[in-house]
């Protein structure tokens, strides 16, 4: 199993300019999250999925949008990068709706705006 | 809002030192994960905790759920370099899947 999978890992983007980030996971989980994670910030919930077909609004949506594409994958989409947006996102999944709140995450992108 | 403290935010110790930081809220939760994030790669979960006052150990790695609901501990016991890396607790309140994270214990051992 390849647990969660996220690409691309690194990625300079210029303020305005619009980019995805592709997440999948193998571990039949029905909930997946995507998180940032800034020096001294810990790691802030943007959005999440709790299952397929559905999204919800985390801590620090603003500028960013998803799509729950099918149980696998969940993406996350900068429409205009910003340089506040520079930052390491990290995609997680779970298995909820069994008392288990552990959650897996991905390796990281590493984003940087301009 | 819920507040959350971890520490402390950073630790130098000597290897073979043992090692303790903790987590404390201002509200109950029912979930206390401890995760480890080493340079360049995400966070990898160490232990979970369910149960108010449950103490659960994973090799050196030994955690508590504090008897109150709002705090949680980790220790390190004779810690080697390979501990180094930055500690995260994380929280799930009642009825939500939501994981809030503290903003870590940055651990530096010397050997």
């Amino acid at each position: 199993n390849a647990g969660v999978t996220q690409t691309p890992k690194f990625q300079v983007l210029k303020t305005g300019q619009s980019m995805t980030l592709q997440c999948a996971q193998d571990m039949n989980h029905n909930s997946m999250y995507w998180y940032r994670q800034d020096p001294g910030m810990g790691l802030r919930l943007i959005y999440y999925s709790a299952s397929e077909g559905t999204t919800d609004k985390g801590e620090v949506p603003n500028g960013y949008n998803v799509s729950r594409l099918n149980k696998r994958e969940f993406s996350l989409r900068l429409e205009s990068a910003a340089p506040s947006q520079t930052s390491v996102y990290f995609c997680a999944s779970s298995s909820i709706g069994t008392g288990d709140y552990e959650q897996y995450f991905g390796p990281g992108t590493r984003l940087t705006v301009t | 809002g819920q507040q959350l403290n971890q520490s402390p935010q950073s630790m130098f110790i000597q290897e073979g030192e043992d090692v303790s930081m903790n987590c404390t809220s201002s509200s109950i939760f029912n979930t206390w994960l401890w995760y480890k994030q080493d340079p360049g790669e995400g966070p990898v979960l160490l232990i979970a905790l369910y149960k108010a006052g449950e103490l659960t150990s994973n090799g050196r790695l030994t955690a508590q759920f504090g008897i109150t609901r709002k705090d949680s501990f980790l220790n390190i016991s004779a810690s080697i370099p390979s501990d180094v890396g930055i500690y995260f607790c994380a929280y799930s309140g009642a009825g939500s899947y939501q994981l809030t994270f503290g903003k870590g214990t940055k651990l530096s051992v010397i050997p």
